[in-house]
């Protein structure tokens, strides 16, 4: 069965800071692979996905994850920190064929200005 | 395009109270998933609908029924609530037209059993 683990379940940075949030699956075969993000008191909003097409993804808000095979990881970054950026990150992924995803525990970030 | 909604917002029940969460999608998507979130552990799938018609356990599916309605609504009972279930409730809903594809969530709804 499919597992994540995401290492840290909290991260603080300084505003500016670099964003380095970690992310390994488990799985021989490359599963489809997603970073979430979960504002306070909000629903989950996809922030990006694993697509194949290149193994550097860009996704919304200035965040950016690389798909690397042979460490079966997929780190989330951000090159400059902002204080919005302040909230809770799920790794998640799913199987070949496989119906249901697989979420990490979450890593609450928070930004110190 | 409301995407996915749900309610109630928040609910307080007292233990062996039975409630409903509704949850609805405007997408046209065919699967449908009950999740439970709580500290520490991420989201957990309760069960899931891959189409009208059908329901399938998930990883954490004691203590719920669900109901696919339509291809728009898929239900969450509690037919005697615990504090255990005590937890925010996620709705989700995909499309298969690609595998790719992402799962979009509800707002929440947020169970405190007393």
């Amino acid at each position: 069965a499919q597992s994540v683990t995401q290492l840290g379940s909290h991260v603080s940075v300084s505003e500016g800071a670099l964003v380095l949030l970690r992310c390994n699956y488990s799985s021989s075969v490359p599963p489809y692979l997603f970073w979430y993000v979960q504002y306070p008191n909000q629903g989950l909003q996809l922030l990006l996905k694993y697509t194949s097409a290149a193994t550097l993804v860009k996704g919304i808000n200035g965040f950016e994850a690389e798909f690397k095979k042979s460490e079966t990881s997929f780190h989330l970054t951000k090159p400059s920190a902002h204080m919005s950026d302040a909230a809770e990150y799920f790794c998640a992924v799913r199987g070949l064929g496989a119906q249901k995803l697989v979420f990490g525990q979450g890593t609450r970030l928070t930004i110190n200005p | 395009n409301a995407g996915v909604t749900q309610t109630p917002k928040f609910q307080v029940l007292k233990t062996g109270q039975s409630m409903t969460l509704q949850c609805a999608q405007d997408m046209n998507h065919n699967s449908m998933y009950w999740y439970r979130q709580d500290p520490g552990m991420g989201l957990r799938l309760i069960y899931y609908s891959a189409s009208e018609g059908t329901t399938d356990k998930g990883e954490v599916p004691n203590g719920y029924n669900v109901s696919r309605l339509n291809k728009r609504e898929f239900s969450l009972r509690l037919e005697s609530a615990a504090p255990s279930q005590t937890s925010v409730y996620f709705c989700a809903s995909r499309t298969e037209t690609s595998s790719y594809n992402e799962q979009f969530f509800g707002p929440g709804t947020r169970l405190t059993v007393l």
